[in-house]
């Protein structure tokens, strides 16, 4: 069946490199949230989009942090001149209805900056 | 915004056994309460949620509970099983449509 998906699984860099990490959400799917996992930490919100609008930003960290939904499927979170703190586990949820709806995780992509 | 506290954060039992895992939260507009297992490596799965409108809610071993007054909520696993160790996070979803999360539980259940 047709899950969430990301890309990379696995992403090294070094510091001050930029990154581009993809979710290819559920089809049909308005809603799409991305978080970031600590390890041995719950996700944390990062962002989230309604179709292609961006509704809420508030979550990014910094405006190293960037992400867009240009054609309201596929989404990128860009992340720039990275730091150490910002290895993680970025994850990728789509839900099929505006706000209280069931989200559907994508395995995630695992960042780890050197 | 919301602060979401779970406990406790690490929990054993034997195969068969009950296990309880508490939630609370501190947003009163908050009016979604999700949990999600979540195995090594791969992203949360949702296995049981609650609206506000409802005290409790039941799926076969699991079951979820919410006190709205006093703010709090709860995952019940009954007749524990092994392939139920796992980490299990809860979440409380706001007016703004943003998911705060619990700190999460390891669950081990020993055979």
């Amino acid at each position: 069946g047709a899950g969430v998906s990301q890309s990379p699984r696995y992403k090294v860099a070094k510091r001050g490199q930029d990154v581009a990490l993809r979710c290819d959400p559920i089809s049909g799917h308005v809603s799409l949230f991305w978080y970031q996992q600590a390890l041995g930490q719950g996700p944390e919100f990062l962002t989230y989009f309604q179709n292609e609008a961006q509704l809420d930003k508030s979550g990014l960290p910094s405006d190293r942090f960037f992400a867009e939904r240009p054609e309201g499927s596929v989404s990128t979170l860009k992340i720039q001149r990275t730091q150490q703190e910002d290895s993680a586990v970025y994850l990728c949820a789509s839900s099929l209805a505006q706000g209280g709806a069931e989200q559907f995780f994508g395995p995630g992509t695992r960042l780890t900056v050197l | 915004g919301e602060n979401v506290e779970q406990h406790p954060s690490t929990l054993s039992v034997q195969e068969g056994d009950s296990a309880v895992i508490k939630c609370t939260y501190s947003d009163s507009a908050s009016n979604y309460f999700p949990w999600y297992k979540q195995e090594l490596g791969k992203g949360p799965q949702l296995i049981i949620d609650i609206r506000s409108n409802v005290g409790e809610k039941k799926d076969q071993r699991i079951a979820v509970t919410l006190n709205k007054t006093a703010k709090h909520f709860s995952l019940h696993i009954t007749e524990t099983q092994p392939e139920d160790s796992a980490v299990y996070f809860c979440a409380a979803i706001n007016t703004g449509n943003q998911f705060y999360f619990g700190t999460g539980t390891s669950l081990t259940v020993i055979p």
